[in-house]
């Protein structure tokens, strides 16, 4: 979906080091999630978040930390405590609680490997 | 808690035959069930949704099913095509969930020339 960014579209970790993942989006939407995708599997979630200024742990959050300072932004920073960082990261949003149960539309993505 | 559950986990099919992927919930409060088309390397894409108040809905090749009291849903595509070829996502999202999502483990589809 074009209203969907993440940058960068790959992206390198030295042993140690914390990294950012930018998701921002233009579709005036509430509610914004983080999901790791590891080769061959499924979608797990490791953060979401219904509003500004409030997030949630999703089923893999250790290791992992957001924040939600504006509507249409929703950074990921992959600590040096997530010690196996390596796989394809996905960022969705979705209207929110409160419209109905509404589907989620993703961005294009970013790669994440270790150095 | 609430789980997904979607099989087979690779399916392969003759071009131009029928695919079918089922999936079952575990919560009786999900009310709204999409369906995500992954392509190699991309993006998931919604290609199909349903609401509990349906009991079926079609697009072109692609329909859905759902029964809410054995709490299964499927996904039908019809005169399959290469471009058919994906990962495929069910999902459910329940009214008691406060919007989030709950993902299958997906299905590889190959299409068979």
């Amino acid at each position: 979906d074009g209203g969907i960014t993440q940058s960068p579209k790959y992206l390198f970790r030295k042993e140690g080091q914390n990294v950012t993942l930018s998701c921002e989006q233009n579709l005036n939407h509430d509610a914004m999630y983080w999901y790791r995708q590891d080769p061959g599997q499924g979608l797990r979630l490791i953060y979401y978040s219904q509003i500004v200024n409030d997030f949630q742990k999703g089923d893999i959050a250790e290791g992992y930390s957001v924040s939600r300072e504006k509507k249409e932004s929703f950074p990921l920073t992959v600590t040096s405590a997530q010690k196996n960082p390596t796989a394809f990261y996905l960022c969705a949003s979705s209207i929110g609680i409160g419209s109905g149960n509404q589907p989620q539309h993703f961005g294009d993505g970013t790669r994440l490997s270790i150095l | 808690g609430e789980n997904v559950e979607q099989h087979p986990s690779t399916l392969s099919v003759q071009e131009g035959d029928s695919a079918v992927i089922k999936c079952t919930y575990s919560d009786s409060a999900s009310n709204y069930f999409p369906w995500y088309k992954q392509e190699l390397g991309k993006r998931p894409q919604l290609i199909i949704d349903i609401r509990s108040n349906v009991g079926e809905k079609k697009d072109q090749r692609i329909a859905v099913t759902l029964n809410k009291t054995a709490k299964h849903f499927s996904l039908h595509i019809t005169e399959t095509q290469p471009e058919d070829s994906a990962v495929y996502f069910c999902a459910a999202i329940s009214r008691s969930s406060a919007s989030k999502i709950i993902f299958g483990s997906g299905t590889r589809l190959s299409i068979r020339p």
